[in-house]
């Protein structure tokens, strides 16, 4: 099995509201990431996890707020947020975070901010 | 980790015919890997190369390394419309997950 599953697939929301992003692997990989991805442009990283640590933080605004709870799952919890993150969200994950491991997505979740 | 740059950034060629998209980055690597994003969809991992190898094929793919000047190419031969996808490189990532350039955005006509 060599999925990453992203629920949900679809999320509209306004800008009070407050909302979560799901993400899950059955790969007993350790290293989990969350991308963002606007139209025409490529992926950009914003969070990465090892060993259920946050690792990474590319100057992502609060408003974003990744959790890992567990080795197989990852969060991303929305607040506050603005029209112009409306964007795919990308969740991936490896067995490590080491040069040269292969990153698995995840199908994304299309989120729209109102 | 560092960006690659893919060139050409658009490629539209007929079904049948071989497409080849070219990456170069800007310093020494251990390794690079191609990935492919159909519209909309997540990545999908093509294929890996380390620094040791020159080449490597998998199916309609091949793959090539020249690490004195800093490039790798991609070619998918006997090309189909479901290669319709950008495609992106990955020069020397995954201590620090990866970064994608602008990629090339291929269209297989039929």
């Amino acid at each position: 099995d060599t999925e990453v599953t992203q629920t949900p697939k679809h999320l509209v929301m306004g800008m009070t509201n407050k909302k979560s992003l799901k993400c899950e692997q059955h790969m007993g990989h350790r290293a989990m990431y969350w991308y963002k991805q606007k139209a025409k442009k490529p992926p950009e990283l914003m969070f990465v996890y090892s060993y259920e640590k946050l690792s990474i933080n590319e100057s992502v605004p609060s408003r974003f707020s990744p959790e890992c709870p567990n080795s197989s799952l990852l969060n991303l919890h929305l607040h506050a947020l603005q029209p112009e993150d409306s964007a795919l969200y990308l969740c991936a994950s490896s067995q490590q975070l080491r040069s040269g491991n292969t990153i698995y997505f995840g199908e994304g979740s299309w989120l729209t901010v109102v | 980790s560092q960006q690659g740059e893919e060139d050409p950034q658009a490629l539209s060629i007929q079904e049948g015919e071989n497409a080849t998209m070219n990456c170069s980055y800007k310093t020494s690597i251990n390794n690079l890997q191609w990935y492919r994003q159909n519209s909309g969809r997540g990545l999908v991992h093509l294929i890996l190369i380390r620094s040791n190898e020159r080449e490597k094929h998998s199916g309609r793919l091949r793959v090539t390394l020249d690490t004195s000047k800093k490039s790798s190419s991609l070619l998918i031969t006997a090309s189909r419309a479901a290669d319709t996808a950008s495609y992106f490189c990955a020069p020397g990532g995954g201590a620090d997950g990866l970064t994608f350039g602008k990629g090339t955005h291929l269209i297989i006509q039929p």
